[in-house]
């Protein structure tokens, strides 16, 4: 069982390119959400999917958007980036996005935006 | 509001007991959470607190009073891959997680 997936591990990208992030859990999650992480910040929302078919805006939205086409995937867009996007993005899964529900996390996705 | 506020780094020595504290306020509240994080990886689940009172995991115990919105994490015995980044994060009114920048702890032998 491998939990959560990311890919790719890390990029470099220049500004005003479209990147897609994947996260691919294996464990029937209902929830799914994506994070950024930055020096000196907690984790910041960016997007979240309570269950397949719905998503939801987090703390920091603008700039991406996600879809959730069925329980396993929650791609991460970025339409045009900016180095400002330039962070550490980590995807993570809850069974139903209650407040017992542990948040899993995957392995994270570097990205340098130039 | 969405404020939470924990050390940005500790120091102690191996074998010994550190505490790391954690303060936030909010008008909605569903359990407070403790992960750690070893440097380039991913955030591991260690503790949930939703009721006032000490929770012991082990090596691991973590605290909460909802009434002061104070949590601690206390590590025992400690060893050198608890070297690593604590982090602590409440879960607010809409079951989102709010997290608090993280704690360096950096153990000495």
């Amino acid at each position: 069982i491998a939990g959560i997936t990311q890919a790719p591990t890390s990029q470099i990208l220049a500004a005003g390119r479209r990147m897609t992030l994947r996260c691919t859990q294996d464990m029937r999650h209902n929830a799914m959400y994506w994070y950024r992480q930055d020096l000196g910040l907690g984790l910041r929302l960016i997007h979240y999917s309570n269950t397949a078919g719905t998503t939801g805006k987090g703390e920091v939205p603008d700039g991406y958007s996600v879809s959730r086409a069925n329980t396993d995937d929650f791609p991460l867009t970025l339409a045009s980036a900016v180095p400002s996007q330039t962070s550490v993005y980590f995807c993570a899964s809850s069974d139903g996005g209650q407040s017992t529900d542990t948040q899993y996390f995957g392995p994270g996705t570097r990205l340098t935006v130039l | 509001g969405q404020n939470i506020d924990q050390p940005t780094e500790m120091t102690a020595t191996e074998g010994a007991i550190v505490q790391i504290n954690c303060t936030y306020q909010t008008s909605g509240f569903n359990g407070l959470f403790w992960y750690q994080q070893h440097a380039g990886e991913a955030p591991t689940f260690l503790s949930y607190n939703v009721l006032d009172g000490l929770e012991e995991k082990g090596r691991f115990s973590s605290f909460l009073s909802r009434s002061k919105g104070y949590s601690y994490l206390l590590l025992k015995e400690l060893q050198m891959k608890d070297s690593a980044s604590y982090l602590c994060a409440y879960m607010d009114s809409n079951y989102q997680l709010i997290w608090g920048a993280g704690t360096k702890l950096i153990i000495k032998p």
